[in-house]
């Protein structure tokens, strides 16, 4: 079955570290490939996505993912995170000609300040 | 803000009983998607509704069920309620099915007893 798969269920860091959440799906078949931030008590945003072009992609507040086809990855990467990016990450995928999003089961992000 | 505004906010219903959760779609939204969000878990597709009719289903009993009215807003019915079916419920809307542009709202949250 489709899915995908996020490594940490949740992942503590102080202020200025960097991050990497990572992300994998299985499918073999063309995808588009999306990041979701969930801050507390907040409607899902999307932070960026992937349709097609360059791997490397950029989103809001200094977020950016690149995509690795041969990996079927989309690891998400910051370079320095804030105290306000904590919030739970969800990376989502959508197969095919589907009209709808897979989602992993996300990645709770705490910041100490 | 999304646009995007369901209704209501939280709700306790016990086992057994019938619900109704209400959509509000993003002005000028002809499609809207249901999700659901258990604990611990990714949003996971309910069902799509697409100008009034449905459009695609992920894998959930037919006990779900759903309304797209002429003004674009929905409602998810869900019959015969089971303790697994506590949930954040999550709308999303679009122009078209296009995920590229999709609004969540902030959900539903059912508890059942």
């Amino acid at each position: 079955a489709q899915s995908v798969s996020q490594h940490n269920h949740h992942v503590i860091l102080s202020e200025a570290a960097s991050l990497e959440l990572g992300c994998n799906y299985s499918y073999g078949g063309t995808v588009n490939l999306f990041w979701y931030v969930q801050y507390p008590g907040q409607h899902l945003q999307l932070l960026l996505k992937y349709f097609s072009g360059d791997p490397l992609v950029k989103g809001i507040k200094g977020f950016e993912a690149e995509f690795i086809k041969s990996k079927f990855s989309f690891n998400l990467r910051k370079p320095s995170v804030q105290w306000s990016d904590t919030a739970e990450y969800f990376c989502a995928v959508n197969m095919g000609s589907q009209g709808n999003l897979i989602f992993g089961k996300g990645t709770k992000l705490s910041v100490k300040p | 803000e999304t646009g995007v505004t369901q209704s209501p906010t939280h709700l306790i219903k016990t086992r057994g009983q019938q619900v109704t959760l209400r959509c509000s779609s993003q002005s000028g939204h002809n499609t809207v998607s249901w999700y659901q969000q258990a604990l611990g878990q990714g949003p996971q597709f309910i069902f799509q509704y697409y100008r009034e009719e449905e459009n695609g289903r992920g894998n959930f009993p037919p006990r779900f069920s759903g309304l797209q009215f002429p003004n674009y807003s929905s409602e998810l019915n869900v019959n015969a309620l089971e303790l697994d079916d506590s949930a954040l419920y999550l709308c999303a809307s679009s122009l078209q099915v296009d995920l590229e542009k999709l609004f969540f709202g902030s959900g539903t949250q059912l508890s059942v007893l």
